[in-house]
């Protein structure tokens, strides 16, 4: 089976510039999580989702980001402006629904850097 | 306080040694624990999930105390391929939000 799937692998793009990573959990997989990870705040989740529906965005940095589910299988985290400090491996992850322990699968990330 | 707290390594141990990784939790209502690997640049992986009795996967094993909110892993017989970082999760308080906390992981450095 599929794993989580990313993209872009990587983006490089100049700051004010409006960057959107895509994601697509596995099929069937109820919940979907995006984390950022830098060396000096490590793995921090900024938002999730339960059957397309966002639960919880109060790890959002600010304004400038946004993230949707249009449907089961696909989602994107949108930066607009982009910033330096928005340089980071962000991830995507998915799980099914929370019965017992329960993982999360992620993808292989986007590394995104901000000039 | 972090609410999962790791000791950050890194850990160098050579060849064969026996090693252990411990980690703290804040929330007493956390109800599911894991450990996860990540290697360099790479995404984290589940290594095992941690049972309330302890378990043994190889050359791993994982226990819980939750009197003490601690988790440990023990690495046994270690590899050069063991090296990475090993991530602490527990699961964000008692109800099925599906939100896992990350720590911030803990280096281990195999040398031949």
């Amino acid at each position: 089976d599929a794993g989580v799937i990313q993209s872009p692998r990587h983006e490089v793009t100049e700051m004010g510039q409006e960057v959107t990573l895509r994601c697509k959990p596995i099929s069937g997989h109820d919940y979907l999580f995006w984390y950022r990870q830098t060396m000096m705040r490590g793995l921090e989740l900024l938002i999730y989702f339960n059957n397309n529906v966002p639960i919880d965005d109060s790890g959002m940095p600010e304004d400038r980001f946004s993230a949707k589910m249009p449907n089961a299988s696909f989602s994107t985290l949108k930066i607009q402006p982009s910033e330096p400090r928005d340089s980071a491996v962000y991830f995507c992850a998915s799980s099914l629904a929370v019965r017992g322990n329960q993982p999360q699968h992620f993808g292989d990330g986007t590394r995104l850097s901000i000039l | 306080r972090k609410e999962v707290e790791q000791d950050p390594g890194p850990f160098n141990v050579p060849e064969g040694a026996t090693v252990a990784f411990n980690c703290t939790y804040s929330n007493s209502a956390s109800q599911s624990f894991f450990w996860y690997r990540q290697d360099c640049r790479k995404e984290p992986k589940l290594l095992m999930s941690v049972y309330s009795s302890g378990n043994e996967d190889g050359r791993f094993t994982a226990q819980l105390n939750r009197a003490s909110q601690y988790i440990s892993l023990l690495i046994r017989d270690s590899k050069l391929s063991d090296s990475a970082t090993y991530l602490c999760v527990v699961t964000h308080g008692s109800g099925n939000t599906g939100k896992l906390i990350f720590g911030q992981g803990t280096t281990l450095q195999v040398k031949p």
